[in-house]
């Protein structure tokens, strides 16, 4: 089975600052990981995802995360944030299983960004 | 333009109405799911389907029920053996040859008066 743990459910930054939202998975095969992002009443879209290639992914809007399997981390990270990232953002960990390639979501982080 | 919709985009009912919630996709995708959103618990499958006539429930299947009678079209009936349908419903698709990436609808919030 696989699990995402998203830490914090509330994250409030200083525009400018650095955003660090936090994703812990549990797979017990090579994961395949995603960061999603939603605005209020709106669908996700897709901000990046680690698929076994380079460990450190970069994303759209400025955003990148990194794998690191000793940790089962994957990190969402933006060096300024910026009043327009203000959202909620779920990290989900999926893989091929013949399950109809399912994917599992934490339970979100939303994002706050201040003056 | 290639996409997912959804509509409505809101809906109301009465409690005992079965209420269907439409989603269409022209990505050519073979996967579908329908998922549900509350506040603060993330998204839970509702159910899915690789292939069109079939099928599988998914975490939350009770209460729902669905249809794959063309691979562009994933149909959701709400119904009212649904104890607690009042939620934002999103709909995605995905290719089973890929790595799981899904693309989502806008989705559908029901509201059950």
């Amino acid at each position: 089975a696989q699990s995402v743990t998203q830490l914090g459910s509330h994250v409030s930054v200083s525009e400018g600052a650095l955003v660090l939202l936090r994703c812990n998975y549990s797979s017990s095969v090579p994961p395949y990981l995603f960061w999603y992002v939603q605005y209020p009443n709106q669908g996700l879209q897709l901000l990046l995802k680690y698929t076994s290639a380079a460990t450190l992914v970069k994303g759209i809007n400025g955003f990148e995360a990194e794998f690191k399997k000793s940790e089962t981390s994957f990190h969402l990270t933006k060096p300024s944030a910026h009043m327009s990232d203000a959202a909620e953002y779920f990290c989900a960990v999926g893989r091929s299983s013949g399950g109809g390639n399912k994917l599992t979501f934490g339970t979100g982080t939303q994002l706050k960004v201040e003056l | 333009d290639g996409g997912i919709t959804q509509s409505p985009k809101y809906l109301f009912r009465k409690e005992g109405q079965n209420v269907t919630l439409s989603c269409e996709q022209n990505l050519n995708h073979d996967a579908m799911y329908w998922y549900r959103q509350d506040p603060g618990q993330g998204l839970r499958l509702i159910y899915y389907s690789q292939i069109v006539n079939d099928f599988q429930k998914g975490d939350i299947a009770e209460g729902y029920s669905v249809s794959r009678e063309k691979k562009e079209s994933f149909p959701l009936t709400v119904t009212s053996a649904q104890k607690n349908p009042t939620a934002f419903y999103l709909c995605a698709s995905g290719n089973l040859d890929r790595d799981n990436e899904q693309f989502f609808g806008p989705g559908t919030r029901l509201t059950v008066l």
